[in-house]
């Protein structure tokens, strides 16, 4: 198993709608939540961070941590063209980052 | 504005040529990383340096070196690079989080490895 699993899409929607990405997770020792954002061709763009259950939202961007059943979630309102990327979940344990695969999204006109 | 930069962008070599990749950074950050990214996939750890101490990943061929001379730079060095060495390669920089762990990590725009 591995320890971060993310379906890699791709995922279309239309301009406007709710994007929801999720991630699973083995190790219950992880503590600090990632999402990360990569263009094509472009190194990976901190979005958002979490530390430990709960919600954190920024603008348009809601990310979302269950622990108790190790369920990560990132949550994008009104989409936008712009935002068609690969979003990459990550989870840190002492300073080590694992990743998931990423999903690929695109947000169509 | 700090940032982590990375040169080449773009570096092609042939097989069996030995090549470097740099990595630099203006955050002052005391930890930095190489990670491998082949199309699709995850970003893969190689190594990373805590100030000037060196941690090899377990399954880091060692086709691959690395290099730190001061806070600011590291490179990676590819002794004889395979076909299968083609990817993405990026450097990321964090803060010592000072309880045995780091802060969140920065990345630099990565340089694109072909080999002919």
């Amino acid at each position: 198993q591995k320890e971060v699993e993310q379906d890699p899409g791709p995922l279309s929607v239309p301009e406007g709608a709710i994007v929801s990405l999720n991630c699973t997770y083995s190790n219950s020792a992880f503590q600090y939540f990632m999402w990360y954002r990569q263009y094509s061709r472009k190194g990976p763009e901190l979005l958002m961070y979490t530390y430990s259950s709960g919600n954190k939202e920024d603008g348009r961007f809601t990310a979302q941590v269950d622990k108790s059943s190790k369920y990560i979630s990132l949550f994008i309102r009104d989409s936008q063209p712009s935002d068609s990327a690969t979003y990459l979940c990550a989870i840190q344990g002492g300073n080590k980052l694992t990743f998931g695969t990423g999903t690929q999204l695109k947000v169509e006109l | 504005d700090a940032m982590v930069i990375q040169n080449p962008r773009y570096q092609v070599t042939q097989f069996g040529k030995p090549v470097t990749l740099s990595c630099s950074q203006t955050l002052n950050h005391n930890v930095m990383y190489w990670y491998q990214q082949k199309s699709s996939q995850a970003p893969k750890l190689l190594f990373h340096y805590y100030d000037k101490d060196f941690n090899n990943e377990a399954d880091t061929p060692d086709n691959f070196q690395s290099r730190r001379p001061n806070t600011s730079f590291c490179f990676l060095d590819i002794r004889s690079p395979g076909l299968g060495d083609a990817a993405m390669y990026l450097c990321a920089t964090s803060r010592d989080s000072g309880q045995g762990g780091t802060d969140t990590q920065y990345f630099g725009p990565g340089t694109r490895l072909t080999v002919l």
